[in-house]
């Protein structure tokens, strides 16, 4: 799986719109961008994926640029809820590939 | 709520000892993953089972094993604890061949003293 790279903290407004981002020079045709995102020692949860065209659903946004070198997940309107650490992580188009996760970006929404 | 169910939430035990976690995936889900979360180390992958077969092995010592049942449950077997197996460990399952995620349960809390 390719790598991908995150800011390791950022800080958002509550009520403002959360841009996070993430690099993945190396993805390859077949592999996807997921996110994840795990608030304080729960189990991490499945936000969103893509593989070029963006996406949205309930909770976020997804931005992958057309080079798919980079992604940006977009929570829009931002609430305390949301502090956790959220993963972009790039895995194969099967599906079922385990997640390798790294320290992915802390985010703080502050009041 | 995943769906995910593990038990139990915590474990406190010593050194030497050997513990089981047990998981329940989704209803449906056919594929079963492990996760280890410490301090240090963060989340990473041990082991995936898909329909009663191992399919997948990341980092899982010798000293772990794992298995899945006929029902799709799968245990976690860790024997010979040390000090440096205190972490969460987490299971998500996923429906093959889809591709909206994993769904995690919510963790069991293993402290070795």
């Amino acid at each position: 799986d390719a790598k991908t790279t995150q800011p390791p903290s950022m800080d958002c407004a509550e009520g403002r719109a959360a841009n996070l981002p993430c690099n993945h020079s190396t993805i390859s045709g077949n592999e996807y961008v997921y996110w994840y995102r795990q608030i304080h020692s729960q189990g991490p949860q499945y936000i969103i994926h893509g593989l070029k065209n963006n996406e949205t659903n309930e909770m976020a946004s997804l931005i992958i640029t057309e080079d798919r070198k980079s992604s940006t997940l977009i929570l829009p309107h931002a609430t305390l809820r949301d502090t956790a650490v959220y993963y972009c992580i790039v895995i194969h188009g099967r599906g079922d590939d385990k997640i390798i996760f790294g320290k992915g970006t802390r985010l703080h929404i502050l009041p | 709520d995943s769906g995910v169910t593990q038990t139990p939430k915590h474990l406190i035990t010593a050194t030497g000892q050997r513990v089981t976690l047990r998981c329940s995936p989704r209803s449906g889900d056919l594929s079963v993953y492990w996760y280890q979360q410490s301090l240090d180390q963060g989340l990473q992958f041990l082991i995936q089972y898909y329909n009663g077969e191992e399919r997948a092995k990341g980092n899982i010592l010798e000293r772990f094993s794992a298995q899945q049942f006929p029902d799709l449950h799968s245990e976690l077997n860790l024997s010979s604890l040390e000090l440096g197996d205190s972490a969460l460990y987490f299971c998500a399952s996923s429906v093959v061949g889809r591709r909206d995620g994993q769904f995690f349960g919510p963790g069991t809390r293993l402290t070795v003293l």
